[in-house]
């Protein structure tokens, strides 16, 4: 089975300031279509997680371009350019290309200024 | 719009059984593969069951593997879980979603506490 990782599990920020998060698989998320089924969620307490980027770097509809994705194979990032308050919470990195030993998300890292 | 709607959340006694619905609107249930995500108090988001569009491909995490079973009545677009002999690490926030690897679209979450 495909084991996630992620890169801090707290991470203290600054508003106005950038911040970073690595998200680690424990092999390849290439599809064998060729695409790579990583995305990134944010929850915030006592809500339904909210998906942030799909494949890897692509954004989905209404999430601010402050946001980004990056990364191929078995390691990725999501980059916040300008912290923002509404941007504190957890943020999980989510495998989706390998269906059948399932879906599997990374532990979590906790936002926080 | 896109909505998932869950039902059937509720407290149970440890041994007991428990089925949960998604009645999905605002796109083409029969086309979509669906997933189950669970949420422990105070953990971080475990994935436990997928389906495919036609129902004929499932998925169980080993936590649930043998005790639960996923289901979809794609003349009703329903999602269903059934929950057989519940645990109390079973008691979580159990979510719907519409395939995550193509769509953002969760439903609002139902609670599940297993406990006596």
């Amino acid at each position: 089975d495909v084991v996630m990782t992620q890169f801090p599990l707290y991470l203290p920020v600054t508003l106005g300031q950038p911040a970073s998060i690595s998200c680690r698989a424990s092999q390849s998320l290439l599809h064998t279509d060729g695409r790579t089924f990583l995305s990134w969620f944010h929850q915030r307490p006592g809500q339904s997680p909210r998906r942030l980027i799909y494949q890897v770097s692509n954004r989905d509809s209404g999430v601010p371009d402050r946001f980004s994705g990056s990364g191929s194979g078995t390691d990725f990032t999501l980059i916040i350019s300008r912290v923002e308050a509404d941007d504190v919470g957890v943020y999980y990195c989510m495998q989706g290309t390998h269906w059948a030993p399932g879906i599997k998300f990374g532990p979590g890292t906790k936002v926080d200024i | 719009e896109v909505e998932l709607l869950q039902s059937g959340g509720d407290l149970v006694q440890p041994g007991g059984s428990l089925r949960l619905s998604c009645a999905a609107s605002g796109f083409s249930f029969s086309t979509c593969d669906m997933s189950w995500v669970r949420q422990a108090p105070g953990k971080g988001l475990e994935w436990i069951s997928s389906i495919d569009y036609s129902g004929a491909r499932t998925a169980y995490a080993d936590s649930v593997r043998g005790r639960f079973t996923i289901s979809r009545d794609n003349s009703k677009n329903m999602l269903s879980l059934h929950m057989n002999s519940l645990r109390g690490e079973d008691t979580a926030v159990y979510y719907c979603a519409r395939d995550p690897n193509w769509h953002p679209d969760w439903g609002q979450g139902t609670q599940v506490t297993v406990s006596s």
